[in-house]
C-alpha cells in the first residue's frame, strides 16, 4: 500500500536554529499538508498546498515557517528560528481530489518527525 | 469553542467487550467526517469516511455512523490489538480541505 514518507523520524535542535523536515507524499496525489501534535494535544492543521502554492494555512503559520515542493516528489516544511514551543510532532499528509478516489477515500498521513527544540 | 469532541477521553474494555466511541461536531456544513486511528509515536491511520446523516460503513470489528451532530464508532468484541487512540476530524464546507480533529478517544483493551 502506497505510504507517506517522512525524515527524519527525531530531530534535536537549539533555540533559534533552522530546521526543514522532508516528506515524500503518495506519487499521485494532488493535496499536500503539513500538521503537527504537541504531546497531550490534538493534531493541528499548519498549511495545505496545492498546484504548487498554499491554499490555505492556519494562525499558527507564521513567518517563521514556509513550505516548499522543489523537485516534484519532496514536499518540505522550514521552520527559521525554532522556539522551544515549536517542540511538537509534525505529520505530512496527502490526498487525492475525491473525484479522483475510489472507495473509502482519506488523507493519508505519514508516521511524523518528532521535533525536539531545546 | 471547539467543533470536534470526543468522548470518553478514555476507555478500558476487556476483550470481546462491545462499545462506542463518540464524536460530536459543530459546523455550518460538513463535507465530510474521518475516523483516524493512532499508535503511539505514529501518524493517524485512515479508518473512514462518511458524508452525509445516515451513512454507515465497516471494517473488521469497527463501525461508524453518522447524524448530523455526531458520528459513533462502535467496536464490536474488541481484542487487545484494537487498543489505540482513536481520532475523529471533520473537513468543513467553508474551511477549504483541512481537517479539524478532535481530542481522541484512547482505547485499552484488556485480555
Amino acid at each position: 500500500e502506497p505510504e507517506v514518507t517522512q525524515t527524519p523520524s527525531h530531530q534535536v535542535t537549539q533555540m533559534g536554529q533552522e530546521v526543514i523536515l522532508r516528506c515524500v507524499p503518495i506519487s499521485n496525489h494532488l493535496y499536500f499538508y503539513w500538521y503537527r501534535q504537541i504531546l497531550g494535544q490534538k493534531v493541528e492543521f499548519l498549511v495545505s498546498f496545492y498546484n504548487n502554492e498554499i491554499s490555505e494555512k492556519s494562525e499558527i503559520f507564521d513567518d517563521q515557517f514556509s513550505v516548499e515542493r522543489p523537485d516534484g516528489s519532496n514536499f518540505t516544511l522550514k521552520i527559521r528560528s525554532t522556539k522551544l514551543e515549536d517542540s511538537a510532532m509534525y505529520f505530512c499528509a496527502s490526498k487525492l481530489p475525491r473525484v479522483y478516489s475510489v472507495g473509502n477515500y482519506g488523507y493519508t498521513f505519514g508516521s511524523g518527525t518528532r521535533l525536539t527544540v531545546v | 469553542e471547539d467543533q470536534v469532541t470526543q468522548s470518553p477521553e478514555a476507555l478500558r474494555l476487556q476483550e470481546g467487550e462491545s462499545s462506542s466511541l463518540n464524536c460530536s461536531y459543530t459546523v455550518s456544513g460538513l463535507r465530510g467526517l474521518f475516523w483516524y486511528r493512532q499508535d503511539p509515536g505514529k501518524g493517524p491511520e485512515f479508518l473512514f469516511t462518511l458524508y452525509s446523516a445516515g451513512e454507515e460503513k465497516e471494517k473488521e470489528r469497527l463501525k461508524a455512523t453518522l447524524t448530523k451532530k455526531e458520528s459513533f464508532l462502535h467496536i464490536t468484541a474488541p481484542k487487545p490489538e484494537d487498543s489505540a487512540t482513536y481520532l475523529c476530524a471533520v473537513q468543513e464546507e467553508t474551511s477549504g480541505s483541512r481537517l479539524t480533529f478532535g481530542e481522541g478517544t484512547q482505547l485499552t483493551v484488556n485480555p
